[in-house]
């Protein structure tokens, strides 16, 4: 079974430009993360998708961060315009969505390492 | 709210030795809780997690953990460790939602280090 995959895995942009992460996950999980991963930090969940819709934003700083996932499978994070602090890993996870009421075990891709100078 | 602690950044131990990365949690619900794995350059990976019954959870790779709720804790533990232990361990947390989804809260990490 193929994993959760994202691209690109690096990337290094100035600040105020835009920069785009992607993301596609397990087949058949309906429910995909982005998380945000600071250096020396643990992960923050940024956004979270049940299939097409959005569950929950509560952390994601909507003035720059923007998330889609059009046909309830892959998605895509964007950053418009990055400052330094958003320097960090990105991590994309996805889970099944449906485990009888209890959270669902995630599984992690390996991540985007974005660095602005 | 919930948060969660990690007591410890960094764990150095010798390999075969015993070790325990500590984690505490703070909520005002139930919680379940668990604990991920990262390889250098590698995504998290489920070790073990805690949803109900036995306080004592076993997981990948030889490690358990114990759910103490009346200290709030949540300690990962390995009797023997291995050079290929060496990682960082990251404890989360999610509570039961209130009509909403879980949403997990991750501690900052413990860096554990087995030398030879």
């Amino acid at each position: 079974e193929a994993g959760v995959a994202q691209s690109p895995r690096y990337k290094i942009i100035e600040k105020r430009q835009s920069v785009a992460f992607w993301c596609n996950p397990i087949s058949g999980h309906a429910t995909l993360y982005w998380y945000q991963q600071i250096l020396g930090q643990g992960p923050k969940l940024l956004i979270q998708f049940q299939n097409n819709g959005v569950v929950d934003d509560s952390q994601l700083p909507k003035d720059r961060f923007s998330a889609e996932r059009l046909k309830g499978v892959d998605s895509t994070l964007k950053i418009q315009p990055a400052k330094l602090e958003d320097s960090a890993v990105y991590l994309c996870a996805s889970s099944l969505g449906d485990s009888g009421g209890a959270p669902d075990t995630q599984y992690f891709g390996p991540g985007t390492r974005l660095t602005v100078l | 709210a919930q948060s969660v602690t990690q007591l410890d950044s960094q764990v150095p131990v010798f390999e075969e030795a015993p070790v325990e990365l500590r984690c505490n949690y703070s909520s005002s619900v139930s919680v379940y809780l668990f604990w991920y794995v990262q390889y250098p350059n590698q995504g998290l990976q489920l070790l073990l997690k805690y949803l109900s019954g036995s306080t004592l959870v076993k997981g990948i790779n030889g490690f358990e953990a114990e759910f103490n709720k009346s200290q709030t804790s949540f300690h990962l533990r390995k009797p023997s460790v291995h050079i290929s232990d060496t990682a960082e361990y990251f404890c989360a947390v999610t509570h039961v939602p209130s009509g909403g989804s879980y949403i997990p809260t991750f501690g900052r990490g413990t860096s554990l280090i087995v030398h030879p």
